[in-house]
Formats: C-alpha cells, structure tokens, sequence
C-alpha cells in the first residue's frame, strides 16, 4: 500500500529556506501515471496548492509562489522535495506531500509536517 | 485564475439529515471538481472525482453532482463519523485551486 511520509525542520527563520522532503514507500515514484505535489494549510486556514513534479522532473507551480518555490525528485531515493525561500510568517502552515494522478485529483497523502517560522 | 466559492461556510446538522454543500467555479471548469473530508489534525481525505465519481472505499451516502460552474455535495443521511470540514478542488488545469472549507458541525 502505497504511503508518503514528509520530513524536514519544524522551524525556520525569517527570509531563510524552508526545505521538506516527502518519502515514498510501497510504490514507485517514477510512475508514469502520476504526479507529486505539495500542499500547505495555515494553522486554521484552507488549503493551497504549492506545486508538483513529474518524475522526469517537470513541475508546475502555483503562481502566487513561483518565485520563491522549487520542487526538485530523487528517483534513485525514490523522494520527492519542497524549497521555499525567503520565508516570512504568513509562511507557517502545515505542509502536506501528497500524490495524483495524470488529471485526477490528489488521492494519496502523508499526514503533514507542522512548520513554524520565528526567530 | 479561476477562484472556487464553497458555500455555506459553516452548517449545523443533526445525525440523519441531508445535507448539501455547493461549490461555485468563476468559470467552466467542466467536471474537473474534487470533494475532499477533513478532520482536525488529519490529511485530507477524497471523497469524490470527477464532479460525481465515488472514490473507493467511500461510503454510498456521499454524492456529488454538477458540471461547468455548479457542483454539489451530498450526504444522504449524516452519520457521527460525517462531522469534518469538506472542501472542493479544481484540478486538471492549473492552478489547482480549493474551496475555502465548509465546516460541518453537529447540531
């Protein structure tokens, strides 16, 4: 059964980069039928659609954070990564890995990695 | 970009009645309309694809409707295990966006 499990610091501070890494187990992600994405949600808030990554490497992103995100796979680790930079308090959130298929929805998620950001 | 209106924000039920939770697309969408359940501390979990598909395992209760703008969830008969937050998502066009929650209480 597949499973994903996200790792990464809890606490980052101002304007540094937040980095996660999202563990696949019990399925391979060099998938060709799927993808891999990032989902966040502020402490009692909705969710946002960060980006995901294809395992050929292709990603797509949400606009409103393009220019601060990277998602980047390691198919031979079979692990997927998150990058935000610059990071400020409005980035403090849950952040979800989590896997879809080739236009279908997000079917497959880790239970979340709390992120605080202080100094 | 597209923007996704859920509505109402907050519902009050009691175990056995139906409820309906509506989602608006600023634009078509098609059926390109996901309904996720979430619980507080958990991953969000999906209920239904493709506006009215029932994912596996997901009990009968749950319906979902609609295309192009409009779209609907239904439980037919609420259950203690229903008490969540629901949210709708667009996908298959980018960017994915949600819903921003509809947050079903018990009355």
């Amino acid at each position: 059964q597949l499973q994903l499990q996200g790792s990464g610091p809890g606490l980052v501070k101002p304007s540094e980069t937040l980095s996660l890494t999202c563990t696949v187990s019990g399925g391979s992600i060099s998938s060709s039928t799927h993808y891999w994405g990032w989902v966040r949600q502020p402490p009692g808030k909705g969710l946002e659609w960060i980006g995901h990554i294809y395992y050929t490497g292709t990603t797509y992103y949400n606009p409103s954070l393009k220019s601060r995100v990277s998602i980047s796979v390691d198919t031979s680790k079979n692990q997927f990564s998150l990058r935000l930079s610059s990071v400020a308090a409005a980035d403090a959130a849950i952040y979800y890995c989590a896997r879809h298929g080739i236009y279908f929805p997000f079917d497959s998620w880790a239970p979340g990695t709390l992120v605080t950001v202080s100094s | 970009d597209i923007q996704m209106t859920q509505s109402p924000s907050t519902l009050s039920a009691y175990i056995g009645d139906r409820v309906t939770i509506t989602c608006r697309a600023s634009q078509s969408i098609s059926d390109s309309l996901a309904w996720y359940q979430q619980k507080p501390g958990k991953a969000p979990v999906l209920l239904i694809y493709r506006a009215s598909n029932l994912e596996s395992g997901v009990p009968s209760r749950f319906s979902g409707s609609g295309s192009g703008t409009d779209f609907t969830l239904t439980i037919s008969s609420l259950q203690p295990d229903d008490f969540a937050t629901y949210y709708c998502q667009r996908y298959k066009d980018y960017p994915y966006t949600f819903g921003q929650g509809t947050n079903l209480e018990i009355k």
